[in-house]
């Protein structure tokens, strides 16, 4: 069980477009969904926690217009890049967390280039 | 701000060897530390979640000790094996906000066959 997927996997995209990145929980339900960010050879940074039916909290220094997150389900969480710059080419991963319990489960990532 | 540090950032061992590397983060508003295990092209798996000053915990070949007063945690792997070939994550929560976990940058194992 704790089962996280996370669509896509690897987004190429324009400059000024926006990207939509989904984390769905597929056998129990995500009362909590995280949003981290990695560049490379750093380490899982933080970008906004997520509650199911509530606005999301951001991290200092994350943009909230920027990266948009809808926890709109107990199930799925979506991060929406806005108008993306090759400054936003990262290694993007959610996790989710059931009700009891603190443990995190991790999707595989989805790798966003902006050309 | 809050740093959480592994070492070695790196290491290559021979199959059947054991190794250990080190987590070190602040002593202080301590709440949990969790230990992750990042395969390539896989979501990084849970290994264990410590809590208690001196807490040893055990995964088959793979345990791990806490010490809180000091701020580290070491992480052992008993005779290697090329399928515990991974980065591994350390992670920390503060008591004033368990909800989030602060990532060290982890530590990556290559077991030679």
């Amino acid at each position: 069980g704790a089962v996280v997927s996370q669509h896509p996997s690897r987004v190429i995209c324009k400059s000024g477009t926006s990207v939509k990145i989904e984390c769905r929980s597929l056998d129990f339900q995500a009362t909590t969904m995280f949003w981290y960010r990695q560049f490379p050879k750093q380490s899982l940074m933080l970008m906004a926690t997520s509650n199911e039916g509530s606005k999301a909290t951001y991290e200092q220094g994350v943009e909230k217009d920027k990266f948009l997150i809808n926890h709109a389900s107990l199930t799925l969480s979506t991060l929406t890049v806005a108008s993306a710059h090759p400054e936003d080419s990262s290694f993007y991963i959610c996790s989710a967390r059931r009700r009891l319990g603190y443990e995190q489960y991790f999707g595989p990532g989805t790798r966003l280039t902006v050309t | 701000i809050l740093n959480v540090e592994q070492s070695p950032q790196s290491l290559h061992v021979q199959e059947g060897d054991s190794t250990n590397f080190t987590c070190s983060f602040p002593s202080s508003n301590f709440y949990a530390l969790h230990w992750y295990r990042w395969e390539t092209a896989k979501s990084p798996e849970a290994l264990f979640v410590m809590t208690l000053n001196g807490d040893e915990k055990k995964k088959g070949r793979i345990s791990a000790t806490l010490n809180t007063k000091e701020g580290y945690s070491y992480l052992y792997i008993k005779g290697s094996q090329p399928e515990d070939s991974a980065t591994y994550l350390c992670a920390f929560a503060l008591k004033t906000s368990y909800d989030k976990v602060i990532f060290g940058p982890g530590t990556s194992l290559s077991v030679i066959p």
